[in-house]
Protein backbone atom coordinates (compact mmCIF):
# COMPACT_ATOMS: atom_id res chain seq x y z
CA UNK A 1 0.00 0.00 0.00
CA UNK A 2 1.46 3.10 -0.62
CA UNK A 3 -0.02 7.07 0.80
CA UNK A 4 0.86 10.10 -0.67
CA UNK A 5 1.58 11.54 3.06
CA UNK A 6 0.28 15.21 3.58
CA UNK A 7 -2.80 14.84 0.69
CA UNK A 8 -4.13 11.20 1.34
CA UNK A 9 -4.04 11.38 5.47
CA UNK A 10 -4.78 7.61 5.90
CA UNK A 11 -3.28 4.39 4.22
CA UNK A 12 -4.62 0.59 4.92
CA UNK A 13 -3.03 -2.06 4.03
CA UNK A 14 -3.42 -5.70 4.70
CA UNK A 15 -0.65 -7.38 7.64
CA UNK A 16 2.23 -9.19 5.76
CA UNK A 17 2.22 -6.69 3.14
CA UNK A 18 4.61 -3.55 2.66
CA UNK A 19 4.31 0.15 3.44
CA UNK A 20 5.43 2.99 1.65
CA UNK A 21 4.35 6.45 3.24
CA UNK A 22 5.23 9.78 1.71
CA UNK A 23 5.83 12.96 2.15
CA UNK A 24 6.56 16.30 0.76
CA UNK A 25 8.81 18.61 2.54
CA UNK A 26 8.88 22.37 1.90
CA UNK A 27 12.75 23.87 2.45
CA UNK A 28 15.34 22.49 -0.11
CA UNK A 29 18.24 23.52 2.36
CA UNK A 30 16.40 21.34 4.78
CA UNK A 31 19.50 19.00 5.69
CA UNK A 32 18.03 16.74 8.16
CA UNK A 33 14.43 14.75 7.84
CA UNK A 34 12.82 12.23 10.72
CA UNK A 35 10.17 9.80 10.79
CA UNK A 36 7.97 9.48 14.13
CA UNK A 37 5.38 7.17 15.06
CA UNK A 38 2.64 7.91 17.07
CA UNK A 39 0.52 5.54 18.55
CA UNK A 40 -3.56 6.22 20.28
CA UNK A 41 -2.54 7.80 24.08
CA UNK A 42 0.97 8.08 23.10
CA UNK A 43 3.45 10.57 22.43
CA UNK A 44 5.25 10.57 19.04
CA UNK A 45 8.25 7.85 18.71
CA UNK A 46 11.37 7.66 16.52
CA UNK A 47 11.80 5.22 13.82
CA UNK A 48 14.76 6.44 11.79
CA UNK A 49 16.62 9.65 10.23
CA UNK A 50 18.41 10.54 7.15
CA UNK A 51 20.84 13.45 6.48
CA UNK A 52 20.73 15.31 3.11
CA UNK A 53 23.90 13.90 2.33
CA UNK A 54 22.05 10.40 1.89
CA UNK A 55 19.40 8.72 -0.56
CA UNK A 56 18.83 5.86 1.34
CA UNK A 57 18.95 4.51 4.88
CA UNK A 58 17.32 1.16 6.54
CA UNK A 59 16.80 0.10 9.88
CA UNK A 60 15.05 -3.12 10.94
CA UNK A 61 12.48 -3.55 8.58
CA UNK A 62 11.93 -0.09 7.84
CA UNK A 63 13.78 1.76 5.02
CA UNK A 64 13.74 6.09 4.50
CA UNK A 65 14.30 7.35 0.88
CA UNK A 66 15.45 10.38 -0.12
CA UNK A 67 14.91 12.39 -3.26
CA UNK A 68 16.19 16.16 -2.76
CA UNK A 69 15.34 16.96 -6.76
CA UNK A 70 11.55 16.63 -5.98
CA UNK A 71 11.66 17.26 -2.35
CA UNK A 72 10.51 13.98 -1.31
CA UNK A 73 10.54 11.29 1.63
CA UNK A 74 8.99 8.12 1.89
CA UNK A 75 9.15 5.60 4.54
CA UNK A 76 8.79 1.48 3.51
CA UNK A 77 7.75 -0.50 6.34
CA UNK A 78 8.27 -3.84 5.51
CA UNK A 79 5.91 -7.17 6.30
CA UNK A 80 3.54 -4.48 8.19
CA UNK A 81 2.40 -5.85 11.51
CA UNK A 82 -0.68 -4.91 13.16
CA UNK A 83 1.56 -3.24 15.64
CA UNK A 84 2.70 -0.88 12.97
CA UNK A 85 -0.94 0.70 13.38
CA UNK A 86 -0.35 4.25 14.20
CA UNK A 87 0.01 8.14 12.67
CA UNK A 88 3.31 8.79 10.90
CA UNK A 89 4.66 12.04 10.94
CA UNK A 90 7.47 13.03 8.78
CA UNK A 91 9.71 16.25 10.20
CA UNK A 92 12.42 18.38 8.18
CA UNK A 93 14.81 20.75 10.05
CA UNK A 94 15.49 24.25 9.09
CA UNK A 95 19.37 24.85 8.84
CA UNK A 96 21.21 25.03 11.59
CA UNK A 97 21.50 28.92 11.51
CA UNK A 98 18.32 28.70 11.93
CA UNK A 99 17.64 26.86 15.16
CA UNK A 100 17.19 23.40 13.74
CA UNK A 101 13.95 23.30 14.48
CA UNK A 102 12.01 20.67 13.46
CA UNK A 103 8.98 21.20 10.89
CA UNK A 104 6.23 18.07 11.30
CA UNK A 105 3.85 17.14 8.11
CA UNK A 106 0.42 16.50 8.46
CA UNK A 107 0.77 12.81 9.31
CA UNK A 108 -0.32 9.59 7.95
CA UNK A 109 -2.47 7.03 9.46
CA UNK A 110 -1.39 3.55 8.53
CA UNK A 111 -4.04 0.58 9.64
CA UNK A 112 -3.40 -3.07 9.30
CA UNK A 113 -5.65 -5.48 8.87
CA UNK A 114 -5.14 -8.94 9.95
CA UNK B 1 8.89 4.21 28.07
CA UNK B 2 10.27 7.54 26.95
CA UNK B 3 12.93 9.40 29.49
CA UNK B 4 9.88 12.02 28.88
CA UNK B 5 7.14 12.35 31.54
CA UNK B 6 4.27 14.63 31.54
CA UNK B 7 1.23 15.24 34.11
CA UNK B 8 -1.60 15.42 33.96
CA UNK B 9 -2.47 12.75 31.63
CA UNK B 10 -5.70 14.40 31.27
CA UNK B 11 -7.01 17.74 32.34
CA UNK B 12 -11.06 19.48 32.00
CA UNK B 13 -11.03 23.27 33.05
CA UNK B 14 -13.48 25.97 32.08
CA UNK B 15 -12.33 28.91 30.99
CA UNK B 16 -11.90 30.74 33.68
CA UNK B 17 -9.71 28.39 35.86
CA UNK B 18 -6.36 28.22 36.33
CA UNK B 19 -3.88 25.02 35.45
CA UNK B 20 -0.53 24.02 35.29
CA UNK B 21 1.02 21.24 32.93
CA UNK B 22 3.81 19.59 33.99
CA UNK B 23 7.25 17.99 32.05
CA UNK B 24 10.01 16.03 33.53
CA UNK B 25 13.09 14.77 31.62
CA UNK B 26 15.31 12.29 32.66
CA UNK B 27 17.32 12.39 29.93
CA UNK B 28 20.37 15.16 30.74
CA UNK B 29 19.07 16.96 28.00
CA UNK B 30 19.35 21.24 27.93
CA UNK B 31 16.91 21.62 25.59
CA UNK B 32 13.03 21.30 26.18
CA UNK B 33 9.57 21.96 23.94
CA UNK B 34 5.96 22.41 24.24
CA UNK B 35 4.24 21.62 20.97
CA UNK B 36 0.17 21.59 20.76
CA UNK B 37 -1.37 18.80 18.72
CA UNK B 38 -4.46 19.50 17.30
CA UNK B 39 -7.04 16.74 15.57
CA UNK B 40 -5.92 16.76 11.56
CA UNK B 41 -3.21 19.43 11.73
CA UNK B 42 0.82 19.05 12.18
CA UNK B 43 2.65 19.55 15.54
CA UNK B 44 2.61 22.99 16.25
CA UNK B 45 5.86 24.48 18.09
CA UNK B 46 5.09 26.71 20.87
CA UNK B 47 7.95 27.75 22.69
CA UNK B 48 11.81 26.43 22.91
CA UNK B 49 14.28 26.45 26.35
CA UNK B 50 17.61 25.65 25.40
CA UNK B 51 19.98 25.99 29.53
CA UNK B 52 16.72 27.23 30.83
CA UNK B 53 16.41 30.17 29.21
CA UNK B 54 13.38 31.00 25.79
CA UNK B 55 15.04 30.39 23.07
CA UNK B 56 11.75 30.22 20.85
CA UNK B 57 8.12 31.69 21.68
CA UNK B 58 6.22 31.04 17.99
CA UNK B 59 3.58 34.03 18.53
CA UNK B 60 1.77 31.78 20.99
CA UNK B 61 -0.69 33.84 23.00
CA UNK B 62 -0.34 35.26 26.29
CA UNK B 63 -2.89 33.01 28.14
CA UNK B 64 -0.09 30.14 27.65
CA UNK B 65 2.71 31.07 30.12
CA UNK B 66 5.64 28.52 29.84
CA UNK B 67 8.47 28.22 32.80
CA UNK B 68 11.70 26.22 32.93
CA UNK B 69 13.22 26.41 36.64
CA UNK B 70 15.86 23.96 35.27
CA UNK B 71 16.93 21.76 32.49
CA UNK B 72 14.78 18.88 33.35
CA UNK B 73 11.78 20.52 34.16
CA UNK B 74 9.45 22.78 32.06
CA UNK B 75 5.62 24.24 32.89
CA UNK B 76 2.83 25.36 30.62
CA UNK B 77 0.80 27.92 33.02
CA UNK B 78 -2.76 28.28 31.52
CA UNK B 79 -5.58 30.68 32.33
CA UNK B 80 -8.32 31.96 30.59
CA UNK B 81 -8.37 29.02 27.90
CA UNK B 82 -10.64 29.13 24.86
CA UNK B 83 -12.62 25.85 23.88
CA UNK B 84 -10.41 26.18 20.71
CA UNK B 85 -7.48 25.56 22.74
CA UNK B 86 -8.36 21.76 23.47
CA UNK B 87 -5.65 19.65 22.35
CA UNK B 88 -2.85 17.26 22.96
CA UNK B 89 0.27 19.21 24.52
CA UNK B 90 3.07 17.42 24.44
CA UNK B 91 6.84 17.91 25.60
CA UNK B 92 9.92 16.90 24.08
CA UNK B 93 13.80 17.35 24.60
CA UNK B 94 17.01 17.26 23.15
CA UNK B 95 20.33 17.25 23.81
CA UNK B 96 20.50 20.84 23.15
CA UNK B 97 19.11 23.34 20.63
CA UNK B 98 21.72 24.34 18.72
CA UNK B 99 23.40 20.28 18.85
CA UNK B 100 24.14 19.53 14.91
CA UNK B 101 25.40 16.00 15.71
CA UNK B 102 21.46 15.42 16.70
CA UNK B 103 18.08 16.64 16.08
CA UNK B 104 15.89 14.25 17.44
CA UNK B 105 13.38 14.74 20.03
CA UNK B 106 12.25 12.66 22.89
CA UNK B 107 8.48 13.29 23.43
CA UNK B 108 6.91 12.44 26.65
CA UNK B 109 3.05 11.58 26.17
CA UNK B 110 0.85 14.51 26.32
CA UNK B 111 -1.50 15.77 28.40
CA UNK B 112 -5.02 15.63 27.05
CA UNK B 113 -6.87 19.13 27.63
CA UNK B 114 -10.27 19.95 27.46
CA UNK B 115 -11.49 23.26 27.98
CA UNK B 116 -15.18 23.30 28.50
Amino acid sequence: GESVGLHLPTLSVQEGDNSIINCAYSNSASDYFIWYKQESGKGPQFIIDIRSNMDKRQGQRVTVLLNKTVKHLSLQIAATQPGDSAVYFCAETKPYNQGGKLIFGQGTELSVKP
Amino acid sequence: ETGVTQTPRHLVMGMTNKKSLKCEQHLGHNAMYWYKQSAKKPLELMFVYNFKEQTENNSVPSRFSPECPNSSHLFLHLHTLQPEDSALYLCASRTKAWDQSSYEQYFGPGTRLTVT
